[in-house]
């Protein structure tokens, strides 16, 4: 089964960090995945996160520890066009990605 | 670069008709996917296939709904007898692996409106 958990919401200003904590229980765990989802639009690939530790992708970095089930999303530098809803998916060995709820950031000036 | 298709971009259909979503997923992944959003909640996943049959599926994914891969580009959902609230956003995704190790790469989705 799954059971994921991000916060709805959060705002920061631009030019500033954000990270989006991700808490998870699921069985057969293979790894995690961050999704971005723009208002209306298909959800597109950030990160994914199979070891332990932190991979770094430009502005956008993503931690995992699999032994406490959490993983967070590191937002640098923040930029209006970063608003937009973070998506939480962890993935597991049937086939299967699931999706938080998502984390909601506005980015304002 | 390549990427999954959907068609139509949106749907309206009258409560009770049968709907067929249509994705073309990229060209070499093997694992096919339908996820649905309602307006305003988080993305669901409904069914994954390969190898010509259905890996997984949720208990969303009841007897209304069927997917088929009809030839070699297409993948499709079919759903009977639409309800209200089969309303929503359906997404198609792709990857080239299913060991929950790689991307899916999602479709711009299929806004379905149930009247």
């Amino acid at each position: 089964g799954q059971n994921i958990d991000q916060p709805t919401e959060m705002t920061a200003t631009e030019g500033a960090i954000v990270q989006i904590n991700c808490t998870y229980q699921t069985s057969g765990f293979n790894g995690l995945f961050w999704y971005q989802q723009h208002a209306g639009e298909a959800p597109t690939f950030l990160s994914y996160n199979v070891l332990d530790g932190l991979e770094e992708k430009g502005r956008f970095s993503s931690f995992l520890s699999r032994s406490k089930g959490y993983s967070y999303l590191l937002l640098k530098e923040l930029q209006m066009k970063d608003s937009a809803s973070y998506l939480c998916a962890p993935s597991s060995n049937d086939y299967k990605l699931s999706f938080g709820a998502g984390t909601t950031v506005t980015v304002r000036a | 670069e390549p990427e999954v298709t959907q068609t139509p971009s949106h749907q309206v259909t009258q409560m009770g008709q049968e709907v067929i979503l249509r994705c073309v997923p990229i060209s070499n992944h093997l694992y096919f996917y339908w996820y649905r959003q309602i307006l305003g909640q988080k993305v669901e996943f409904l069914v994954s296939f390969y190898n010509n049959e259905i890996s997984e599926k949720s208990e969303i994914f009841d007897d209304q709904f069927s997917v088929e891969r009809p030839d070699g580009s297409n993948f499709t959902l079919k759903i009977r007898s639409t309800k209200l609230e089969d309303s929503a956003m359906y997404f198609c995704a792709s990857s080239g692996k299913g060991d929950g190790g790689t991307e899916a790469f999602f479709g711009q989705g299929t806004r379905l409106t149930v009247v």
